[in-house]
Formats: structure tokens, sequence, C-alpha cells
């Protein structure tokens, strides 16, 4: 079992769907990061969570510490979101290190 | 934000070479990362790339096959070394800057090796 699991795997939209991926983890964290990678490999990190909600434009990251859990949801969701989205988490002992999601396609319809 | 550019971008390579990724970060930061992303799967932590010595590998990652070095604060190397088939992958370098904590990535390098 990975120590972190995303769900979906593959989710397919029409524009202007709200969006929302999950991500669990097993055991405490120092950081929760989510991320988007695009078709060419490159990866952008879009939020660091440790606590609490937090949004940027139409996308919003939340996380709950007690239930191990974190949600990334789109608003008004467009074309341009499609990518994968994945979800890392860092621990107290683990020096910055990520662990990684196997990751959400995401396919925005126009 | 940092920025941090990789070289090459991509690159298809034969059997039994070796190929060296460079890493530049914009600025100075604490840490930096290498990471390898099999076609399908998820990103796997290769190493830390230590500034002044020794990188520090993760379980299933040796120094002979994936030398790293880190000569200052702003640039790392890989060199995959005796290429094969099953190396083809995207390798990706990220960085943290001690003050912000969030980690930044390359572009990535796409390797095919045929």
């Amino acid at each position: 079992k990975n120590e972190v699991e995303q769900s979906p795997q593959n989710l397919t939209a029409q524009e202007g769907e709200f969006i929302t991926i999950n991500c669990s983890y097993s055991v405490g964290i120092s950081a929760l990061h989510w991320l988007q990678q695009h078709p060419g490999g490159g990866i952008v990190s879009l939020f660091m969570l440790s606590s609490g909600k937090k949004k940027h434009g139409r996308l919003i990251a939340t996380i709950n510490i007690q239930e191990k859990h974190s949600s990334l949801h789109i608003t008004a969701s467009h074309p341009r979101d499609s990518a994968v989205y994945i979800c890392a988490v860092s621990y107290p002992q683990g020096a910055q290190k990520l662990v990684f999601g196997q990751g959400t396609r995401l396919t925005i319809n126009p | 934000s940092a920025v941090i550019s990789q070289k090459p971008s991509r690159d298809i390579c034969q059997r039994g070479t070796s190929l060296t990724i460079q890493c530049q970060v914009d600025s100075q930061v604490t840490m930096m990362f290498w990471y390898r992303q099999q076609p399908g799967q998820s990103l796997t932590l290769i190493a830390t790339a230590n500034q002044g010595s020794e990188a520090t590998y993760e379980s299933g990652f040796v120094i002979d096959k994936f030398p790293i070095s880190r000569p200052n604060l702003t640039f790392s190397t890989l060199t995959v070394s005796n290429m094969s088939p099953e190396d083809s992958s995207i390798y990706l370098c990220s960085a943290i800057r001690h003050s912000y904590n969030e980690q930044f990535f390359g572009p990535g390098t796409r390797l095919t090796v045929l």
C-alpha cells in the first residue's frame, strides 16, 4: 500500500465543472504539497499546507490533520487545467524529502 | 520563487553510455534533490545533493550508477551511468530555500535509452 493515496486516478469533466481531487496519507506529516505536472514533464508547486485551507485564484486546497486527508478543488474548470495533479508529503524526520502519490490525471473538455 | 533550469531538456542515448544532467538555480538554496519518474509512475527520490560533500542516496540508488555533484549553492549535476532502457525516465531536480521551505522543481530532463 502506497504511503500517499490519491483518488481518483483519472478524472474527465466538462469545462466549468467543480473538480475535487483527494489525497490520504498514513502517518503524521510536517507538510503536504499539491503539485501540477503538464505533459512536457515539468512540475509546478501549487500549494504547501500544514493546516487549514489555502486559496489561489480558482484553486483551493484543504487539509484535515486529524483525518490525514487533503483535497484540491478547482472551481470553474477550464481545458488549460488539464494536467496531472500530484499530492506529496514530507515528514518531520524526513529532512524535507517528499513522498509522492501516484497522481490524478485530469482532463477538462471544452 | 526560485527559477530552476535543467540541461538537456531531453536526450536519446545508446545503451552503455552515460549522460550528465545539469541543474541550475537562480538563487542560493539550502537543499537540492534529484528525482526520477519512470513511465506511468510517480516520482521517486534518487538522492539529496549535498554542497561540498557526497550525496545522500535513497534505498535502491547507488553512487556508481548515479554520481551527483554539487560544487556550490546554486548548481548540481546528476550522471546516469552505463545506461540501459530501464533508465528511460524523466529526471527532475528540485530545491528548497531555507527561509521559505517550499520546494521548487526544474522542468525535467526526458531521457530515452535505446
